[in-house]
């Protein structure tokens, strides 16, 4: 079956560090890639998105994600955290391109000190 | 723009009674709702997929009879939970794909409790 793993659980920086959050997963065909972030008490929301072509993608906020498909990693990047930045991210994936399937990992819950 | 709501937002019932959750897209049409579930700790598990018009696609292990879901117009896709058990208890959050297809937008998540 398909997963995808997010191995770090809790990551605790403080401001002006660098981040990086592990994914990795499980399906050997095409894949489309996410990451969203869900802020204390907000719905999830889109940080950014792999399709094809660059490996490398910006999203809002200076996120920024690399994909390696030799090592089914998607992780996600930046290169100094803010207090705001405090919040759970999660990392997806929707195989084959099927569009009605996706594939959360268990999210990765970030605190960033002031 | 592409904002999705989720009515109630908290809803506490009694064993034995049914809920019914709302997903609505407020500002584009959602050929697709999805409807998952979301356990402390834990990764969104999808339950099920529903599209406009047709039954909805149910993931495996979930059950179809319990977790009725109705997706009757291009904005509305509704979640029954029936004969609701305290093992239901969990968070339930839907989202929609809109008509461009490529991404999903989410509600804020419903809290359910089951006494």
């Amino acid at each position: 079956a398909q997963s995808v793993s997010q191995h770090n659980h809790h990551v605790i920086l403080s401001e002006a560090a660098s981040l990086e959050l592990g994914c990795n997963y499980s399906y050997g065909g095409t894949v489309n890639l996410f990451w969203y972030v869900q802020y204390p008490g907000q719905h999830l929301q889109l940080l950014l998105k792999y399709f094809s072509g660059d490996p490398l993608v910006k999203g809002i906020k200076g996120f920024e994600a690399e994909f390696i498909k030799s090592k089914f990693s998607f992780n996600l990047r930046k290169p100094s955290v803010q207090w705001s930045d405090t919040a759970e991210y999660f990392c997806a994936v929707n195989p084959g391109h099927n569009f009605n399937k996706f594939y959360f990992g268990s999210g990765t819950k970030l605190n960033v000190k002031p | 723009g592409a904002v999705v709501s989720q009515h109630p937002s908290r809803v506490i019932c009694k064993s034995g009674t049914s809920v019914k959750i709302e997903c609505r897209s407020l500002d584009f049409q959602a050929t697709t709702m999805f409807w998952y579930r979301q356990f402390p700790k834990k990764s969104l598990m999808l339950m099920a997929t529903s599209n406009e018009g047709s039954k909805a696609t149910y993931e495996q292990g979930v059950e179809k009879d319990k977790f009725l879901i109705n997706h009757a117009s291009l904005t509305l896709s509704t979640l029954t939970v029936t004969s609701a058990h305290p093992e239901d208890s969990s968070f339930y959050i839907c989202s929609a794909r809109d008509l461009a297809g490529d991404t999903q937008y989410f509600g804020p998540g419903t809290r359910l409790t089951v006494l």
